[in-house]
């Protein structure tokens, strides 16, 4: 069976632009999350998705972050304009409905802002 | 944002040692996840435990939920190289939405 999926694993842009990254979750799990890790520290969650609802974003910082999953399956999580201090990686994740579950995540994208 | 108490934050050990590292809260956790990170990669689950006073085993890999429901454990028996990584915890909390909340991790370095 087929993990989470992300793309790029790797992106490097100048500030101010914009910044894409892209996530197909595991076949069956109806719950998507977004995670920041900034170096040696854990995963923090940005948002998390009920199929195509966003439950819980209280932590994307929305004047610069969206993110949208359309058809409740893959996901796609923007940054415009980028700042130095968003260089981190960006981790995706998939469960089983509900929040409570196990969660399984990606390889992640690492972002450099420069 | 929040983050829990792993302890230790790294560890030089030697190969066929045993490893025991925690996790700890303020909060009163249902749900407990630890994880292993390799560089360049995302979080691999190891463990789950459900229950306060669970013990659960995958292999040399042991892990308790502690019974305060505050902390839990992870031991690792007869380290091998292979287990040089980065260990997290994750707790569930259950205040407002679902959500967990990560540790700041150990960092696990074995010597040959």
């Amino acid at each position: 069976e087929a993990g989470v999926v992300q793309s790029p694993r790797y992106k490097i842009i100048e500030k101010k632009q914009p910044v894409a990254f892209w996530c197909n979750p595991i076949s069956g799990h109806n719950t998507l999350y977004w995670y920041l890790q900034n170096l040696g520290q854990g995963p923090e969650l940005l948002i998390r998705y009920e199929n195509e609802e966003a439950v819980d974003d209280s932590q994307l910082p929305k004047d610069r972050f969206s993110a949208e999953r359309l058809k409740g399956v893959d996901s796609t999580l923007k940054i415009q304009p980028a700042e130095l201090g968003d260089s981190a990686v960006y981790l995706c994740a998939s469960s089983l409905a509900g929040g409570y579950n196990e969660q399984f995540f990606g390889p992640g994208t690492r972002l450099t802002v420069l | 944002g929040q983050q829990l108490n792993q302890s230790p934050q790294s560890m030089f050990i030697q190969e066929g040692e045993d490893v025991s590292m925690n996790c700890t809260s303020s909060s009163i956790f249902n749900t407990w996840l630890w994880y292993k990170q390799d560089p360049g990669e995302g979080p691999v689950l190891l463990i789950a435990l459900y229950k306060a006073g669970e013990l659960t085993s995958n292999g040399r890999l042991t892990a308790q939920f502690g019974i305060t429901r505050k902390d839990s454990f992870l031991n690792i028996s007869a380290s091998i190289p292979s287990d040089v990584g980065i260990y997290f915890c994750a707790g569930l909390s259950t205040s407002g939405t679902y959500k967990y909340i990560f540790g700041t991790g150990t960092r696990l370095k074995v010597l040959a």
